[in-house]
């Protein structure tokens, strides 16, 4: 079964870089047939799509986003990381990592599965 | 950008009573549009894609409809387990985006 957990700090400080990573158990980020994408959930509000990367390296972006984030893939350790540069308050939320199917019948291109979520705070 | 806005913002119901979630895109998505429900400290589950399609092991009480612009979530007899904030997503156009959410409580 496909467990998809997300890991790194806590807290950052406003102007810095919000690095997470999420480690992929019972699947492969190396398969053809899904892409592995981020979304967001600041206290109080909805569900923000990030983007996602294929194993490949194609990457796909919230234009919102574009010009702060990226994602990466290490296929040797199965796992796919985020990284959000130049951080504000607005940044604070819980960071959901996902699995997006991309050639399976079922559920194509939407988020099938996902992570339990982590806080990052943005604090001085 | 999609805007997906959906209604009600909260949904006071009983358990054995039947729900009629909304939501409604600022153009058409086609049925490129999928429910997910979400529980506190818990990660969104996906119930229904393409419109109308179950995910799979989702409970034969969630059934979605609709197309171009306006679409259903109904589940059909509340079990209490079904109280949680429900949301609409759309992949029809870039950026993929969510509606505000729904959120049903116990009434």
């Amino acid at each position: 079964q496909l467990q998809l957990q997300e890991s790194g700090p806590g807290l950052v400080k406003p102007s810095e870089t919000l690095s997470l990573t999420c480690s992929v158990s019972g699947g492969s980020v190396s398969s053809s047939d899904y892409f592995w994408g981020w979304i967001r959930q600041p206290p109080g509000k909805g569900l923000e799509w990030i983007g996602h990367i294929y194993y490949s390296g194609h990457t796909y972006f919230s234009p919102s986003l574009k010009s702060r984030v990226s994602i990466s893939v290490d296929t040797s350790k199965n796992r796919f990381s985020l990284n959000l540069n130049s951080v504000t308050a607005a940044d604070t939320a819980v960071y959901y990592c996902t699995r997006i199917p991309k050639t399976t019948v079922e559920a194509k291109y939407y988020f099938d599965s996902w992570g339990q979520g982590t806080l990052v705070t943005v604090s001085s | 950008e999609i805007v997906l806005t959906q209604s009600p913002a909260t949904l006071s119901l009983s358990p054995g009573e039947r729900a009629t979630l909304s939501c409604r895109a600022s153009e058409s998505i086609t049925n490129y549009l999928a429910w997910y429900q979400h529980k506190p400290g818990q990660s969104p589950r996906l119930l229904i894609y393409d419109a109308s399609n179950r995910a799979t092991g989702i409970p034969a009480r969630f059934s979605g409809s609709g197309s171009v612009t306006n679409f259903t979530l109904t589940i059909s007899t509340l079990q209490p387990e079904d109280f949680a904030v429900y949301y609409c997503q759309q992949r029809s156009h870039w950026p993929w985006t969510f509606g505000q959410g729904t959120k049903m409580e116990v009434k």
